[in-house]
């Protein structure tokens, strides 16, 4: 198993401002995304972030909003970029390991966002 | 992308059995998944099932795929009030999971 831990695990913050989430998983794992949780809603993938490379945005995320890195194995760092009131939401990190013979998807506890 | 659906809500009383389904589009998933958000909280990984598998048990829960209609189900026994929450049913399609809207499963003593 993984567990995953994110911080900060809320903030309200101004618009035209930025935040940057930070995850950190307790092993090393093959793969790590960021979700987007908006309020009321299911999840919806916003990028996989690849170890030592930019990072791969789904349709309708870039990276100027939504700049991520994973330096290693066991971090990475979403940024919530010139935010507005649209961007409250909960942001969710998610890790997936790999064993011989079977593969589980972890998430962390979420990052609960709101923009005034 | 493929939809996943759920039905929104389900209520059932304390002691009875949960049934939760779920149906999906992409035939070539290979990891189907049943994740629980409590309010405030995050997701918390129930259980999940490979595709070459057609149940699956662990403990009070029961999973189980029909490949044939795309159906996936989710038996909670013995369900308790600390069982209320929202149900997520999600496919790994490629490289990402496809979740559904989840199920809101109310337990009342």
């Amino acid at each position: 198993s993984a567990v995953i831990s994110q911080k900060p695990s809320r903030d309200i913050c101004q618009r035209g401002t930025s935040l940057t989430i930070q995850c950190q998983v307790d092993s090393q794992v093959t793969m790590m995304f960021w979700y987007r949780q908006q309020p009321g809603q299911s999840l919806t993938l916003i990028a996989t972030a690849n170890q030592g490379s930019e990072a791969t945005y789904e349709s309708g995320f870039v990276i100027d909003k939504f700049p991520i890195s994973r330096p290693n194995l066991t971090f990475s760092t979403l940024t919530v970029s010139n935010m507005s009131p649209e961007d409250s939401s909960i942001y969710l990190c998610s890790a997936r390991t790999s064993g011989y013979i079977q593969e589980t998807q972890y998430f962390g506890p979420g990052t609960r966002l709101l923009v005034l | 992308g493929e939809d996943v659906e759920q039905s929104l809500f389900l209520s059932v009383r304390e002691g009875d059995s949960s049934v939760i389904n779920c149906t999906y589009t992409d035939s070539s998933s290979t990891y189907l998944y049943w994740y629980k958000q409590e309010p405030g909280a995050g997701l918390q990984l129930l259980t999940y099932i490979f595709s070459n598998m057609d149940m699956k048990q662990d403990q009070r829960l029961t999973v189980l795929l029909n490949k044939k209609d795309k159906h996936l189900s989710l038996r909670i026994a013995d369900t308790q009030t600390g069982d209320s929450a929202i149900y997520f049913c999600a496919e790994r399609n490629g490289y990402a999971l496809n979740f559904g809207k989840g199920t809101s499963l109310l337990v009342t003593p």
